[in-house]
């Protein structure tokens, strides 16, 4: 069956500019993580979606980040005003539910910011 | 809080040779420790895991004990592969009432196997 997908694959922007990155979880699954994956800072926990809950988003860096997910389903991560050092790979992952259910990950978005 | 130290790449072995990846960790609560693999171009893949302490995780030939004594859950594979040649990842998640279970990484160690 089909696995998380992310879109775009690769987004190259200029500093000050506002992107959207998108993820298509596995179909079912309730729970939506996003990572970020970045040389200096390895691999960190940015936002989670759980069903129809008030998502956690003790891991966004800065105001600049927010996230939303609609229908329980697909996800939208917007970076407003970026800057450089916001390139870095963003992955997006999906379970079941919460516990031990395994983590699926998508290939990730690359951010490339000018 | 909690954190994952690994042992920092890269590493470079020849085919068939002995892999140990060492990976410590500090955590609040009590974790389920996993190795994650991420091959050249592909996304991140489960790789093994284990929930309790003494557990042992296999997969693919790779093994990794959980130690509580010594808060370590290093990954072993008695013969590597060139097909092996990867980045991998130990990470740990707490489940504890209201937390989001997110995982917790290291900072990964690039394996390159050659022929």
């Amino acid at each position: 069956g089909a696995g998380v997908s992310q879109s775009p694959s690769n987004k190259v922007t200029e500093k000050g500019k506002d992107v959207e990155l998108r993820c298509d979880p596995i179909s079912g699954h309730t729970a939506l993580y996003w990572y970020r994956q970045s040389l200096g800072q390895g691999l960190e926990f940015l936002i989670y979606f759980q069903g129809n809950s008030a998502p956690d988003k003790s891991g966004l860096p800065s105001d600049r980040f927010s996230a939303e997910r609609t229908g329980g389903s697909v996800s939208t991560l917007t970076i407003q005003r970026t800057q450089q050092e916001d390139s870095a790979v963003y992955l997006c992952a999906s379970s079941l539910v919460r516990g031990e259910n395994e983590q699926f990950f998508g290939p990730g978005t690359r951010l490339t910011v000018l | 809080g909690n954190s994952v130290t690994q042992m920092e790449g890269p590493v470079t072995l020849s085919e068939e040779a002995f892999l140990t990846i060492n990976c410590t960790y500090t955590a609040t609560g009590y974790p389920s420790l996993f190795w994650y693999v991420q091959y050249p171009g592909e996304g991140l893949q489960l790789l093994l895991k284990a929930t309790k302490a003494d557990d042992k995780g296999s997969n693919k030939g790779f093994e990794a004990t959980y130690r509580k004594e010594t808060t370590s859950f290093h990954l072993e594979k008695g013969s590597v592969q060139v097909s092996d040649s990867a980045v991998y990842f130990c990470a740990l998640r707490v489940i504890s009432s209201g937390s989001a279970r997110q995982l917790t990484f290291g900072s990964g160690t690039q394996l390159t196997v050659l022929p």
